[in-house]
Parts: structure tokens; sequence; C-alpha cells
């Protein structure tokens, strides 16, 4: 079946500092691949996307890329800020089912 | 994109009670999802709802503990039935966006069991 894999967390960084959140993942075909983010007290949000492999999603200063060889869509952002704190799920998509990954918590100290 | 209310936004129940938490959509999806987020852990789907046909429930999950109304294609509503203190979690619907492939999820239900 899928899987999606993060590295584990927490995260603690500080201000400006350059953020990666690693994740692979497992599936067959050729899955759409997803960050959410989800602020304290609230829901998920997405944060970018991909749709096929080199593909590069981007927002917000994060950018990810599909990467078909190794099996993985590492997130990143070169400085992060305060308002960044929340906790980030990788997620792929095969047909209708969305499988998400364990979530890391980031927590950016000023 | 999709717009989703979800409600209660949180709620305390004694145990052996039952909570519907709804869910509404500002246009019309074919299918609708409700996952479960235990404390610190990533979301497992509980069922998918779709409009006109009983839900289909994931391993681990039943009908019983968990029934799901889809009376149209814009609302749905989960019950958590019997609670207990191991059923505390956050409670999200989510939805399709039309001819897109990523989902949209409500603000989440937070669930505590006493």
């Amino acid at each position: 079946g899928n899987s999606v894999t993060q590295m584990e967390g927490p995260v603690t960084l500080s201000e400006e500092a350059f953020l990666t959140i690693n994740c692979t993942y497992t599936a067959t075909g050729y899955p759409s691949l997803f960050w959410y983010v989800q602020y304290p007290g609230e829901g998920l949000q997405l944060l970018l996307k991909a749709t096929k492999a080199d593909d590069k999603g981007s927002n917000k200063g994060f950018e990810a890329t599909y990467r078909k060889e190794t099996t993985s869509f590492h997130l990143e952002k070169g400085s992060v800020q305060v308002s960044d704190s929340a906790v980030y799920f990788c997620a792929l998509r095969s047909g209708s089912r969305l499988t998400f990954g364990e979530g890391t918590q980031l927590t950016v100290n000023p | 994109s999709a717009v989703i209310s979800q409600k209660p936004s949180r709620d305390i129940c004694q145990r052996g009670t039952s909570l519907t938490i709804q869910c509404q959509v500002d246009s019309q999806v074919t299918m609708m999802f409700w996952y479960r987020q235990q404390p610190g852990q990533s979301l497992t789907l509980i069922a998918t709802a779709n409009q006109g046909s009983e839900a289909t429930y994931e391993s681990g999950f039943v009908i019983d503990k968990f029934p799901i109304s889809r009376p149209n294609l814009t609302f749905s509503t989960l019950t958590v039935s019997n609670m207990s203190p191991e059923d505390s979690s956050i409670y999200l619907c989510s939805v399709e966006g039309r001819g897109d492939t990523e989902a949209f999820f409500g603000q989440g239900t937070r669930l505590t069991v006493v």
C-alpha cells in the first residue's frame, strides 16, 4: 500500500534559520504530492503541491520538488519566521485516497 | 476552492454520551471524508461519505460507533457514539476540490471525553 514517511520531530529553529523537513513516499503509479500545514487550534491548510515528477511547488517562501528517482518531496525554506511555527504534514494522493505522514512539529524562536 | 464550515469547534462530553459533528460545504461535492487526529498523531481516515449511499468505512472503524449521514451534496454529519476517553481527538471533514487534486479541510472539532 501507499505510505509517507516524514523526518521525526519536533524541530526547533531560531528565526531566519534554514529549514528542511524530509519526506519520502512509497506508492504505485504516479501520485500527487502535498505539504499541508496545521497552525495551533486550526484545521489543515494546503501549503504547496506537485502533481508530476520534477515539478516544484512553492508558496510563502516554502518549496518542495517532486523527485521520482528518490521518491522524495522534501520541504525547504531559506529563512523561517516565528509565524511559521506549526505542524507540517506531507501527503500523497493516489486515486481518491490521501495518505498522510506523521507530521513534524516546527517551533521557531525569536 | 471550497470553504468548509464545521461545528462544533470543540466540546467536552461525558463518557457514554454521543456527539454529532456537522460539516457544511459552500459547493456541491461528490465525496466527503471524515478523519480522526488523535493527540500528537497524524490523520486517520474514518470513512468516505457519498450522497445517496452508505458511507464506506476504513479498517478499524464501524458504523455503529461512527454513524454518518449524507443527506445532500453540501452537508454531512459524523456521530461519535457511546464515547469513551479514548475517543478524545480532533475530527476533521474534508472534500476534494473540483477539477483539482488537493483536498480542503474544515477547521476541525476538538473533542474531549471525560
